[in-house]
């Protein structure tokens, strides 16, 4: 159980186009999901909290007007990188916070990997 | 200064032998903790919690001094494919994660 699932698994985009990244919890109902994003040989930095029906609460220094992010379901987030460049290159790895576990209790996604040209 | 830091390794060693790591952690506050291991291009999966009194799950041990603030993590009769980064985990605020950048562990044959 709790299997998180992600979509696209990798893109590769022109710069200056946006890319929309799926993250769905298949087997149970998420409350809150999580976006993060990994550099390589980096740890993964979180960029925002996602709480269904509510707008997404962003880490400092991450531009929400860039990555939106739009929590419309129980079981579905979506981020969306817009007018991609380069630099935005990076993995991103969704996760979900499971209602009746402890807090920091996190089933992650497989990941989508972005590779803007 | 970063929540949570880990020695990155990497840390190479043959089949069978024992391997210890340790990663610190900044926020006094924290009250769960855990390991995660990820595979190269891989999400992280998690490997064990840690316990105030330390803990293991059959060839990791993992143990917590939070007077020091540092966790550590020992891998027993290593096998191949303990092969991986090995991530510390802590939470910050609520619940939200901190993680380490990874201490990469390469078991050779």
């Amino acid at each position: 159980g709790a299997v998180v699932s992600q979509h696209p698994s990798w893109v590769i985009c022109k710069s200056g186009t946006s890319v929309k990244i799926e993250c769905r919890s298949l087997d149970f109902q998420a409350t809150t999901m999580f976006w993060y994003r990994q550099f390589p040989k980096q740890s993964l930095m979180l960029m925002a909290t996602s709480n269904e029906g509510s707008k997404a609460t962003y880490e400092q220094g991450v531009e929400k007007d860039k990555f939106l992010i739009n929590h419309a379901s129980l079981t579905l987030s979506t981020l969306t990188v817009t007018s991609a460049h380069p630099e935005d290159s990076s993995f991103y790895i969704c996760s979900a916070r499971l209602a009746g576990k402890p807090q920091d209790t996190q089933y992650f996604g497989p990941g989508t990997r972005l590779t803007v040209l | 200064r970063k929540e949570v830091e880990q020695d990155p390794g990497p840390f190479n060693v043959p089949e069978g032998a024992t391997v210890a790591f340790n990663c610190t952690y900044s926020n006094s506050a924290s009250q769960s903790f855990f390991w995660y291991r990820q595979d190269c291009r891989k999400e992280p999966k998690l490997l064990m919690s840690v316990y105030s009194s330390g803990n293991e799950d059959g060839r990791f041990t993992a143990q917590l001094n939070r007077a020091s603030q540092y966790i550590s993590l020992l891998i027993r009769d290593s096998k191949l494919s303990d092969s991986a980064t090995y991530l510390c985990v802590v939470n910050s605020d609520d619940y939200k994660l901190s993680f380490g950048a990874g201490t990469t562990v390469t078991v050779r044959a």
